[in-house]
């Protein structure tokens, strides 16, 4: 149980177009999802913290127009990165957490970005 | 503030050995859970093991102990009778509740030798 989804794997497109990531919970109900960037030999870092049905908080330094998030229902949440640079070019996780009690995150698998 | 440590950025270790990942955090919350994650070459980032601050004994997963020492502070992971397939990045993160976020380390690339 609790899977995490992401599509696509991978994609590569080119500079000025926009790019949307899908995060799915499979089996499990997401209150909440959380979009990170991960560059090369980095750690994780949180962009956006996402509730289903509401407008999506950002990490400081992250712009919310370049990095649209939607939360639309309770198993999928997308991130749309607007007009893509070759500096957006990362790794991009996103994870999901259900409404109860415990802190636990379950992760997608990721998808890489490659802007050209 | 909240914070995870790692002061290891990377560790070579012969298989079969045991091996273990430090990691120190801090907060001043009474409450809060720390988290070992394994993510391979592959990219995906795999649960390993849970530690909650409230709990009496250290957490064991199969191969995965997490050494906790809370007045040190410490949330080392211990890896028994390492394996090839353990080569990857670990890193460690904590969860607190009123920052509704995962803290992460900074990560510890570990190489197993055959």
């Amino acid at each position: 149980g609790a899977v995490v989804s992401q599509h696509p794997s991978w994609v590569i497109c080119k500079s000025g177009t926009s790019v949307k990531i899908e995060c799915r919970s499979l089996d499990f109900q997401a209150t909440t999802m959380f979009w990170y960037r991960q560059f090369p030999k980095q750690s994780l870092m949180l962009m956006a913290t996402s509730n289903e049905g509401s407008k999506a908080t950002y990490e400081q330094g992250v712009e919310k127009d370049k990095f649209l998030i939607n939360h639309a229902s309770l198993t999928l949440s997308t991130l749309t990165v607007t007009s893509a640079h070759p500096e957006d070019s990362s790794f991009y996780i996103c994870s999901a957490k259900t409404g109860t009690g415990d802190n636990e995150q379950f992760f997608g698998p990721g998808t890489r970005l490659t802007v050209l | 503030a909240q914070k995870i440590t790692q002061t290891q950025p990377g560790m070579f270790v012969q298989e079969k050995e045991a091996v273990t990942l430090d990691c120190t955090y801090d907060t001043s919350d009474p409450s809060y859970g720390l988290f070992w994650y394994k993510q391979p070459s592959s990219g995906e980032m795999i649960f390993l093991i849970y530690q909650g601050s409230y709990d009496q004994q250290n957490a064991t997963e199969g191969r995965y102990s997490l050494n906790f020492q809370k007045a040190r502070k410490s949330a080392n992971l211990v890896i028994s009778a390492s394996q090839l397939g353990d080569s990857a990045m670990y890193f460690c993160a904590m969860w607190v509740d009123s920052n509704y976020q995962l803290i992460w380390g900074a990560g510890t690339k570990l190489i197993i030798k055959p």
